[in-house]
């Protein structure tokens, strides 16, 4: 089976940074994701690591340990906007297929 | 049309109604996906579609049956549902082996009265 875990909730100023992290336990590990939802619509993606490391994208940065089962992902220069859920999600392959399994996700309010 | 579109958008039902919920996605993906999201709790992964064929059926109760007629089309029939049935219905889609994840729908709030 998989175990994803991060915080229910964080907060934060705006333009201060902000780091959620997400542990995992899983086999056949095959890449974590990030993704927003902003309350009432889909996930959208942010980001991918599958190999160890940081990925960064503009205020938004992810780091990978997979020999830790650890990531986190980064945002920088908060924005009133980046109020929303933030989902780790861990690919796995078995069976000859891909399965996704998402955590429960990192509510962030950011305040002024 | 681009993305993942998903209808109808709400959708309330009685328990002995049948009903079905349409996903469509114009991304060339080979790859779709149902995902249950209930408050408070993390995306159940339902069905899951390769090339067409069902891979995995998350233990899901038969009152849910999917249906993959080709690669852009993903139908959840429904039929006779529970009240704790209530939740987000979120079909995606993704190209296996691509890194840029998967595309979600805007999803169909369902509500069993």
């Amino acid at each position: 089976g998989q175990n994803i875990d991060q915080p229910t909730e964080m907060t934060a100023t705006e333009g201060a940074i902000v780091q959620i992290n997400c542990t995992y336990q899983t086999s056949g590990f095959n890449g974590l994701f990030w993704y927003q939802q902003h309350a009432g619509e889909a996930p959208t993606f942010l980001s991918y690591n599958v190999l160890d490391g940081l990925e960064e994208k503009g205020r938004f940065s992810s780091f990978l340990s997979r020999s830790k089962g650890y990531s986190y992902l980064l945002l920088k220069e908060l924005q009133m906007k980046d109020s929303a859920s933030y989902l780790c999600a861990v690919h796995s392959a078995g069976g000859g297929s891909y399965i996704p399994t998402f955590g429960r996700g990192t509510s962030l309010i950011v305040h002024p | 049309e681009t993305g993942v579109t998903q209808t109808p958008r709400h959708l309330v039902m009685g328990m002995t109604n049948k009903k079905s919920l349409k996903c469509e996605q114009h991304l060339g993906h080979n790859a779709m996906y149902w995902y249950k999201q209930s408050a408070k709790k993390p995306l159940e992964l339902m069905f899951v579609y390769n090339f067409k064929e069902q891979t995995e059926n998350n233990s899901v109760p038969s009152r849910f049956s999917p249906e993959c007629p080709n690669s852009s089309h993903l139908f959840l029939h429904l039929h006779t549902l529970q009240p704790e049935d209530s939740a987000l219905y979120l079909c995606a889609s993704s190209q296996v082996g691509d890194s840029e994840g998967y595309t979600f729908g805007s999803g169909t709030r369902l509500t069993v009265v």
